[in-house]
């Protein structure tokens, strides 16, 4: 099945400092959501790309979208301690219509001190 | 609007005994799913459900069984515990239309001794 390659798996900054998660994947992807899990609770979605080079933002959140539509980032500028928690991908496989399965990726947990 | 609602929160079983997880809806969401979720291994996908009397398996689906009789409702259903069962089961939904955001439950915590 297809596989969704999620680095790095922890990071841990200090609080003004950047972060950037990275999800690569072997096949060409339909789309990619994005999720954050707070520690102890449950993944809470944030946003979905679904063109080829798309850009996002969400106030200091930037998500990107490779132009293969095989890789995507999520970059946070100057991290607060409000971002602590597990960040994650999620990969819908091209072709396979609106019903399509997502693929999570392995996580990348962020730690964040003062 | 409860959302996507989980019972229990926590169980613990005995190897060999059998029990359900309950998922309930209130979003009229056709689709719904259940994942399983252990250290470093993300988020894996168990069975799903397109709308009532469809189900299919996902990544992961020996030793579940699921059953879609309504569309508020897909339980879980676990025939034999056994200790590799032991995780954070998350039940979730979306619409089929839109932008297909998944909405998840708060989790059920099992531990299979």
């Amino acid at each position: 099945g297809q596989q969704v390659m999620q680095i790095p798996q922890y990071q841990h900054v200090q609080e003004g400092e950047d972060f950037t998660t990275y999800c690569n994947s072997s096949t060409t992807l339909s789309n990619i959501q994005w999720y954050k899990q707070r520690p102890g609770g449950h993944p809470v979605f944030l946003i979905q790309l679904v063109k080829s080079g798309e850009v996002k933002k969400q106030k200091r959140l930037t998500f990107q979208f490779g132009e293969a539509k095989k890789n995507s980032s999520l970059h946070i500028t100057a991290t607060q301690t409000t971002d602590v928690g597990t960040y994650f991908c999620a990969a819908g496989s091209e072709g396979t219509g609106t019903a399509s399965k997502l693929t999570f990726g392995t996580g990348t947990r962020l730690q964040v001190t003062l | 609007n409860a959302g996507v609602t989980q019972t229990p929160k926590f169980q613990v079983l005995k190897t060999g005994q059998s029990m359900t997880l309950q998922c309930a809806q209130d979003m009229n969401h056709e689709y719904m799913s259940w994942y399983r979720q252990d250290p470093g291994m993300g988020l894996r996908l168990i069975h799903y459900s397109v709308g009532a009397g469809i189900t299919d398996q996902g990544e992961v689906p020996n030793g579940y069984n699921v059953s879609r009789s309504t569309t508020e409702d897909f339980p879980l259903r676990l025939l034999s515990a056994a200790p590799s069962q032991t995780s954070v089961y998350f039940c979730a939904t979306k619409s089929l239309a839109g932008v297909y955001e998944q909405y998840f439950g708060p989790g059920t915590r099992l531990t299979v001794t």
